[in-house]
């Protein structure tokens, strides 16, 4: 069964660095999502995109974060300079066309610890 | 905002046993998704449900979705310890595709 993979698994970074997560999603899916997961809290949704640009973004999302597909099968989450707070589990998800109720698949996540 | 509040959040049975799991919201959501999630790993999806009212099975878990679209369960039976793990609701809004996620509800089955 086709999957989302994240890379790396874990991820340790110095406060202040910039930082770069690795999605491939599901081959013919178009939505690609990032969320986090704060140790002990909920899923918090991060940002969506369709069609090459953002189309939902939460209040998490703010400056220091962005998104890009550079090629047709990655999606990355750059975190230009981290915080300590940014220490969660991060997962991508992605999802097939006609995006309303489509159900969201998610990979196993990146695991980032800012030192 | 919209919010999910998932209860109870800590469950413990015996096997053979059956569980329900709540999901509610004031919120309408156009669907509702139910995921399971084991340590280390991302949550995998069990269930997407849409209409108001609607039951949907997967052998001994059966899924519902509440007439207003408010709400939803989980209900197992005969829960056995391969059960055992954290499921989660999470809720699409009417427009959009930002989940929100229920709290969990870390089920645990004894032998």
């Amino acid at each position: 069964e086709p999957e989302v993979t994240q890379t790396p698994s874990h991820q340790v970074t110095q406060m202040g660095q910039e930082v770069i997560l690795r999605c491939v999603p599901i081959s013919n899916h178009l939505y690609f999502y990032w969320y986090r997961q704060i140790l002990g809290q909920k899923v918090e949704f991060l940002v969506s995109f369709y069609n090459n640009e953002i189309s939902e973004k939460s209040e998490i999302f703010d400056d220091q974060f962005s998104v890009e597909r550079p090629d047709g099968s990655n999606f990355t989450l750059k975190i230009r300079s981290t915080k300590l707070e940014d220490s969660a589990m991060y997962f991508c998800a992605s999802s097939g066309q006609g995006a309303l109720n489509q159900p969201q698949h998610f990979g196993d996540g990146t695991r980032l610890s800012i030192l | 905002t919209q919010l999910l509040e998932q209860s109870p959040q800590f469950l413990s049975i015996q096997e053979g046993e059956n569980l329900t799991v709540y999901c509610n919201s004031s919120s309408v959501f156009s669907s509702l998704q139910w995921y399971r999630q084991e340590p280390g790993e991302g949550p995998v999806l069990l269930v997407t449900v849409v209409t108001g009212g609607e039951v949907k099975k997967l052998k001994r878990l059966t899924f519902q979705f509440g007439d207003a679209r408010k709400d939803s369960s989980l209900h197992i039976t005969a829960a056995q310890p391969g059960d055992t793990g954290l499921y989660l609701c999470a809720g699409a809004p009417n427009a959009g595709n930002m989940l929100t996620f229920g709290g969990g509800t870390r089920l645990m089955v004894k032998p």
